[in-house]
């Protein structure tokens, strides 16, 4: 299995919602980062996990929560979001922070906060 | 902190012609460089990784260069198909100690003409 896998593919929420974004790799790969992309932008890093622990906030809203509750698996849990979260919330993988590998993207969810 | 830039921004061809995508960085302390394709509303899919201590890559019709000392890659991509157009993006692993991140470039829109 060479995937990174996320659900849902879209998500439509209201600002006073509870949601969450699941990303999944069965690769053995022991970084996972979370990244949003506006459109016509290059992807902003937000959130990295190395061997299941936060290694990096890029100064995200408390509003978005990250969770790794093991190696295989990265959440994204979203409370009272505004519109301007309405994104496309990409999930990647890699072997290791410290390493020569490259990263592997999964297909994103579409995000449109209401 | 490291910039990458990607020129031309867009970039428009007729089908059958070689063309070439150029990224550059500021800082040359990185572990690699990988080339990625992103389609409207899609997730990233890994072209070519390049390793720092690497010259080039090569899959199919694309090859991937790196000047590491004077911060530059190039994409060549050969005998284009309209199949080929996306957005290109860059982006290096940064070799920083505790803040390890890929650092993505503006993207390059890519239009294949038939």
């Amino acid at each position: 299995d060479t995937e990174v896998t996320q659900t849902p593919k879209h998500l439509v929420m209201g600002m006073t919602n509870k949601k969450s974004l699941k990303c999944e790799q069965h690769m053995g790969h022991r970084a996972m980062y979370w990244y949003k992309q506006k459109a016509k932008k290059p992807p902003e890093l937000m959130f990295v996990y190395s061997y299941e622990k936060l290694s990096i906030n890029e100064s995200v809203p408390s509003r978005f929560s990250p969770e790794c509750p093991n190696s295989s698996l990265l959440n994204l849990h979203l409370h009272a979001l505004q519109p301007e979260d309405s994104a496309l919330y990409l999930c990647a993988s890699s072997q290791g922070l410290t390493d020569f590998y490259g990263y592997t993207f999964g297909s994103g969810t579409r995000l449109t906060v209401v | 902190k490291q910039e990458v830039t990607q020129i031309p921004a867009a970039l428009s061809v007729p089908e059958g012609e070689n063309l070439v995508l150029n990224c550059s960085f500021t800082d040359s302390a990185i572990y690699n460089l990988q080339w990625f394709r992103q389609d409207p509303g899609k997730g990233l899919t890994s072209l070519l990784l390049i390793q720092s201590s690497q010259r080039e890559q090569t899959s199919g019709r694309l090859n991937a260069s790196l000047d590491k000392s004077s911060g530059r890659s190039t994409l060549y991509i050969a005998a284009s198909q309209p199949g080929d157009s996306a957005t290109y993006l860059c982006a290096v692993k940064v070799a920083n100690f505790g803040n390890e991140k890929l650092t993505f470039g503006t993207g390059t829109r890519l239009t294949i003409i038939p």
